[in-house]
């Protein structure tokens, strides 16, 4: 079976310049978080989705982040503009519908860098 | 808030050798999900075990197997015979419900040969 799939790996731009990054969840998984992680605060969560929509995004960091799900096999997270602090890896997760105990799948991250 | 608090930054071990790893977390939650992860230097975050709260019985899974103590509000990881594939930083989450997994700092632990 595919895992989650993130694109792409590594991605190295400006400041001020739009980033996209993209995630496709596993197959028949209705839930979709995006996960930052950096040396300074580990890892947190931005936002997830169930079944398209936005649950909770309190942890998006301000508006120049924004996260769409069209439909149940793609999200993205977009940075515009973005700024040498927005540097990191982020993850995309997935996990099926459940009581809890459902573990998250966790795509292998891109790690991005802003000069 | 739930926290959750891994008290050791960084352990080192000999190749064969137990080691455990600390975790303890803060809720007022009664029903709850506590998971180690494990992130190698290739950066995959990997499950490693899961634990339902509701649930007395320590889960295990091959060499890894979890303490829980409820009423303490902890959740060690042991580690028996060690490899040296075991060797990547370990999270410790916690989760209520279908919602976000709450993240430790993480302890990063070396086998060495």
């Amino acid at each position: 079976d595919a895992g989650v799939i993130q694109s792409p790996r590594h991605e190295v731009t400006e400041m001020g310049q739009e980033v996209t990054l993209r995630c496709k969840p596993i197959s028949g998984h209705d839930y979709l978080f995006w996960y930052r992680q950096t040396m300074m605060r580990g890892l947190e969560l931005l936002i997830y989705f169930n079944n398209n929509v936005p649950i909770d995004d309190s942890g998006m960091p301000e508006d120049r982040f924004s996260a769409k799900m069209p439909n149940a096999s793609f999200s993205t997270l977009k940075i515009q503009p973005s700024e040498p602090r927005d540097s990191a890896v982020y993850f995309c997760a997935s996990s099926r519908p459940g009581t809890g105990n459902q573990p998250q799948h966790f795509g292998d991250g891109t790690r991005l860098s802003i000069l | 808030a739930q926290t959750v608090t891994q008290s050791q930054p960084e352990m080192s071990v000999q190749e064969a050798e137990t080691v455990t790893l600390s975790c303890t977390y803060d809720t007022s939650e009664n029903n709850y999900y506590l998971f180690w992860y494990k992130q190698p230097p290739s950066r995959q975050m990997i499950l490693v075990i899961r634990q339902e709260a509701y649930k007395q019985q320590n889960a295990t899974e091959n060499r890894f197997s979890v303490n829980f103590q409820k009423a303490a509000k902890s959740f060690s990881l042991k580690i028996s015979d060690s490899q040296l594939g075991d060797t990547a930083m370990y999270f410790c989450a916690f989760k209520r419900g279908a919602q976000k997994l709450v993240f430790g700092q993480g302890t990063r632990l070396t086998i060495n040969p």
